[in-house]
This record gives C-alpha cells, sequence and structure tokens, in this order.
C-alpha cells in the first residue's frame, strides 16, 4: 500500500542527545515536510524539501536540521541546541498544489 | 502574513445533527487553497477537503462540504448527520502562495460527537 511510514511511534531520549525521526513515503511525491504540534496547538513548518538535495528552513528550524538525499526519504534531527524538543513530530509529502498527506507521527519526550 | 483563525476551541453536536466549524483566514494573495483535516486522538493527520480560491462552487466531499466566503475571508467546514467516529480535532490550513506548499494551520477546533 501507498503512504507515508515514521518511526519510532515513541521516542524517548535524554536532554544533551541528538535524535534523528524517520521518514518514508512511497508515494512519489517530490516534496516532503516536517511539522512540529505541541498540545493545543496548530502544527508549525520545521523544514521542507521539494526536490532531491534540496530543502528550506520552516518557521521553526532552529535547532533542526534535515537531508534529502533519495526522493522517498526526507529524515529529521532533533539536536541538543533545541530547547523544548519534547513535542509531536508529523512528517507529510505531496504533488504541487493538492493536499498533503501526511504519516502516523513520531512522540518525541526528552527528559 | 497569512493567518488562519479558528475560534472554537471546543464544539459539541448530537449524532445525526450538522455542525459547522468556523474558519477565517487572512492573505493578500489573489491565489491560495483552503484545507481542512481531521486529527483523532491517534495523531494522524487526515485530508478531508480543498477550496481553491478561485473556484465558484463550494467543495464537497461527501458528508464534508466547505462554505467558501471568498469577501468575508471565511471557509468554514459543514459536516452533515455527524457520526460518533467524527469525534476529533479539525484543522484549517492554508496554502502559503502560488509557487510553494507550504501550509498554514489554525489551532484547530475539538468537535464531540455525543448519542
Amino acid at each position: 500500500d501507498g503512504g507515508i511510514t515514521q518511526s519510532p511511534k515513541y521516542l524517548f531520549r535524554k536532554e544533551g542527545q541528538n535524535v534523528t525521526l524517520s521518514c518514508e513515503q512511497n508515494l512519489n511525491h517530490d516534496a516532503m515536510y516536517w511539522y512540529r504540534q505541541d498540545p493545543g496547538q496548530g502544527l508549525r513548518l520545521i523544514y521542507y524539501s521539494q526536490i532531491v538535495n534540496d530543502f528550506q528552513k520552516g518557521d521553526i528550524a532552529e535547532g533542526y536540521s534535515v537531508s534529502r538525499e533519495k526522493k522517498e526519504s526526507f529524515p529529521l534531527t532533533v539536536t541538543s541546541a533545541q530547547k523544548n524538543p519534547t513535542a509531536f513530530y508529523l512528517c507529510a509529502s505531496g504533488s504541487t498544489h493538492y493536499e498533503q498527506y501526511f504519516g502516523p507521527g513520531t512522540r518525541l519526550t526528552v527528559t | 502574513a497569512q493567518k488562519i483563525t479558528q475560534t472554537q476551541p471546543g464544539m459539541f453536536v448530537q449524532e445525526k445533527e450538522a455542525v459547522t466549524l468556523d474558519c477565517t483566514y487572512d492573505t493578500s494573495d489573489q491565489s491560495y487553497g483552503l484545507f481542512w483535516y481531521k486529527q483523532p486522538s491517534s495523531g494522524e493527520m487526515i485530508f478531508l477537503i480543498y477550496q481553491g480560491s478561485y473556484d465558484e462552487q463550494n467543495a464537497t466531499e461527501g458528508r464534508y462540504s466547505l462554505n467558501f466566503q471568498k469577501a468575508r475571508k471565511s471557509a468554514n467546514l459543514v459536516i452533515s448527520a455527524s457520526q460518533l467516529g467524527d469525534s476529533a480535532m479539525y484543522f484549517c490550513a492554508m496554502r502559503d502562495g502560488y509557487n510553494t506548499d507550504k501550509l498554514i494551520f489554525g489551532t484547530g477546533t475539538r468537535l464531540q460527537v455525543f448519542p
């Protein structure tokens, strides 16, 4: 089945550690996105990529990094520089001007 | 700057009744797109309906319709014949400009359907 997978569903880390969240899609979409959601809030864009080997910062990119070496994959690294990393992270992909399809999300808890 | 406003933190509706979830937007672009997503307690975002700024007719998808009033900059979601499974968070979103697919989201409305 076509779709977006994110792993793991729950992730726990100690403060000061970098952590990488996985996102894979087999929908053949050019564009991929990372969003962050905090309790009671909407989604905020962290990074997005419209083509392989290219990506742009979103509204809250500080403390995060991404890569886009393959069309299917867009991993997000939450670095130790991110001051409040505990959140729900959603990956999405889409074709230009149409809806974005979302993965199931990864809930990251940093203590 | 573009902005989406959802003023209803929570709404209640009885099963089989219709409910309207409000969304207003602010943009200076002439070409834009408006989306509604549903987020159940499991967390995934489910696309419901899309309205383009140049579409003259209101979008409909099954029990979902979008009441698009361009002059008032509103894009309300109407759910007809509510079902218990409709209980979820609902987010209105806008495509940020014509040449990108960046979405700007509202803060959401929690809908609870009771028997």
